[in-house]
């Protein structure tokens, strides 16, 4: 079954390292999203792609960055962590069609 | 800006009792509202949208404009029903890029 996938589930990481969060899906869906997920703040949107090579700044896009080489994949990059970024982290594909959005499991980071 | 505001963090109801989650947006245009659903380690689904007019699980939503306001109902709840809820809206042109309130968790008690 066509499916989203996100990797790794949990990872702890320290403050100032890089870390890169992986979000593959199958569907061959265009538009891709990342979402961070804080008790208080909702889902709030980091960065979004609409296709190969397009990516776009969201709500809190400061301190993290995406690539969309192709379609099935759009990484979320933290080039320097820091605890603010210690999350809940959600990739989610847009199925046209049906007019809605896929998410995938999520990836818990802890940055100490 | 659209805006979507849900102002309970927290809404516990006896099983059988009826349950409105609240969900209030700002957007001076017309926009699509959804409500999505987050069961104890599962995945983020949706669970209704307003073009839809539907019914999903005995949960209603109805879109009043005048109250910029898309509220969630269920006339009974039920244990199952138990989750996180988020209201989120749309725009015109921007089909697939979500606007997520704070979210409501319910819970329903014996």
């Amino acid at each position: 079954d066509a499916e989203i996938t996100q990797s790794p589930r949990h990872k702890i990481t320290e403050t100032g390292r890089q870390v890169t969060l992986a979000c593959h899906q199958t569907w061959n869906h265009n538009n891709m999203f990342w979402y961070r997920q804080d008790l208080g703040h909702g889902l709030r949107l980091i960065h979004y792609s609409y296709g190969v090579q397009d990516t776009n700044k969201g709500e809190v896009s400061d301190g993290y960055s995406v690539s969309r080489s192709n379609t099935e994949d759009l990484p979320l990059t933290l080039e320097s962590a820091a605890s603010s970024q210690t999350s809940v982290y959600f990739c989610a594909s847009f199925d046209e069609g049906a007019g809605e959005l896929f998410f995938g499991e999520g990836s818990r980071l802890t940055v100490l | 800006a659209q805006r979507v505001t849900q102002p309970e963090k927290l809404l516990s109801v006896f099983k059988g009792a009826p349950v409105e989650l609240k969900c209030n947006y700002s957007y001076s245009g017309s926009p699509e509202l959804f409500w999505y659903v987050q069961y104890s380690r599962q995945r983020l689904q949706l669970l209704l949208r307003h073009i839809s007019r539907e019914s999903i699980k005995g949960f209603t939503a109805d879109l009043n404009k005048g109250e910029t306001s898309f509220h969630l109902k269920k006339p009974f709840a039920q244990e199952e029903d138990s989750a996180m809820y988020y209201c989120a809206l749309t725009t015109t042109g921007t089909a697939s890029k979500l606007t997520f309130g704070t979210g409501t968790r319910l819970q329903v008690t014996l």
